[in-house]
């Protein structure tokens, strides 16, 4: 029983175009979302987050949407550059759980 | 860096035999927890702890305990480790429950 899923294992886009990652969660208790950026041999780092009374929140060229409707979270990178090539993990926080859980990842490669 | 160190970074050993994973933290966080993370699944949540001989199970935890006996301290233990338990165990501590600092990762291979 997932509750958060990353249904694109892979995306590959060109450097300076926009990258967008998704993420969909069944659960409209969750409280806040995550993105985590990890890059091989290395742990997971925290990207950005949002809480569930926002819908847009921006961090340089991180922005990430939330369509609580839709139960629906994602990432957007513009421009997207070499080094963002990485795995990223989004996880949502309940605070009636008390505990992060991850989606399956997806992979980015932007290409020079 | 949110000074967490994981050891070993890297470990082989044969089925049956116990093995126990350190992390330490110098940061006074009082949250701690384990994961593992493998192809398909992501990070999955093992074990946490939320206090000096506080620890609770998470999604994952049969074939697996730990203990933290001090704050900076959180072991995990696979007391007769399988070949399922092959993958890489990240340790992440936190002051919050929804902000937390990984570690470096330990790569473990069970033959």
């Amino acid at each position: 029983d997932q509750q958060v899923k990353q249904n694109s294992p892979s995306l590959s886009v060109q450097e300076g175009r926009i990258s967008i990652l998704n993420c969909d969660y069944t659960n409209s208790m969750f409280d806040y979302f995550l993105w985590y950026k990890k890059y091989p041999a290395e742990g997971p780092t925290f990207l950005i987050s949002i809480s569930s009374i926002k819908d847009k929140n921006e961090d340089g060229r991180f922005t990430v949407f939330l369509n609580k409707s839709a139960k629906h979270l994602s990432l957007h990178i513009v421009p997207s550059q070499p080094g963002d090539s990485a795995v990223y993990f989004c996880a949502v926080y309940g605070t009636s759980y008390g505990k992060l859980t991850f989606g399956q990842g997806t992979i980015l490669t932007v290409h020079p | 860096d949110a000074g967490i160190t994981q050891s070993p970074r890297h470990k082989v050993t044969e089925t049956g035999t116990p093995v126990t994973l350190r992390c330490h933290q110098t940061e006074n966080h009082r949250y701690m927890y384990w994961y593992r993370q493998d192809p398909g699944h992501g990070l999955r949540l093992i074990h946490y702890s939320y206090g000096v001989k506080d620890t609770d199970k998470g999604e994952v935890s049969d074939g697996y305990s730990v203990s933290r006996s001090k704050t900076e301290d959180f072991l995990l233990t696979l007391e007769s480790a399988t070949s399922s338990q092959t993958s890489v165990y990240f340790c992440a501590i936190g002051d919050v429950k929804d902000t937390q600092y990984f570690g470096p990762g330990t790569r473990l291979t069970v033959l």
